[in-house]
């Protein structure tokens, strides 16, 4: 069964922690995203990755990092340096540059 | 300015009408345009894409493209109350970075 899995789907964080989101895709797919989405708004790219070992920032980067060891894995760690991290967090994946993404089911993340 | 602008909405349409939903981008070389439907709560999900420009229809959804006025639109016929979501136009910059919109919210009334 194809897709891209998030977990966990929901996350509780204390102030000061840092914390990583897992995205994992079966699809062969080469280009992964995370984006953030606060509540009313639209989706803001935190970093992508066109192949493994590579990425970019996109363009509220700062607070968090990722890593691409693997094609199918593209996790991010929300860090301390974070100030306001609560927030629904998406990762999306697609085949080549220039086509579809396709979206997880999301990660919310709460700091308590 | 925004790279990627929609009207936040709400649009509200009776049902059986048809909703036209409207995007600008400001990225002259972009290629590839999407718009994602999104229940609250939900991840997006993809409606349509659309590289060249003209009409791309599938069902009750056309997609409209006009790279000279750097305008995407999304027209849903006979909309239904199960349209009710966000439509979010997102597009493809540089070949590798997918920018979005704040997104449109759509009500379909009964």
């Amino acid at each position: 069964d194809g897709g891209i899995t998030q977990s966990p789907k929901y996350l509780f964080r204390k102030e000061g922690q840092n914390v990583t989101l897992s995205c994992e895709q079966n699809l062969n797919h080469d280009a992964m995203y995370w984006y953030r989405q606060d509540p009313g708004q639209g989706l803001r790219l935190i970093y992508y990755s066109q192949i493994v070992n590579d990425f970019q920032k996109g363009d509220i980067a700062e607070g968090y990092s990722v890593s691409r060891e693997k094609k199918e894995s593209f996790p991010l760690t929300v860090t301390s340096a974070q100030k306001n991290p609560t927030a629904f967090y998406l990762c999306a994946s697609s085949i080549q540059r220039d086509t579809e993404a396709f979206f997880g089911q999301g990660t919310r993340l709460t700091v308590v | 300015q925004k790279e990627v602008e929609q009207n936040s909405g709400p649009l509200s349409v009776p049902e059986g009408a048809i909703a036209s939903l409207n995007c600008t981008y400001s990225d002259r070389g972009s290629q590839s345009f999407f718009w994602y439907r999104q229940y609250s709560g939900k991840s997006p999900e993809l409606i349509m894409s659309i590289y060249s420009n003209g009409d791309k229809e599938d069902g009750r959804f056309t997609a409209q493209l006009n790279k000279a006025s750097q305008y995407v639109s999304l027209l849903i016929r006979d909309s239904q109350p199960s349209d009710s979501a966000t439509y979010l136009c997102a597009v493809k910059e540089g070949f590798q970075k997918l920018v979005f919109g704040t997104g449109t919210r759509l009500l379909v009334s009964p």
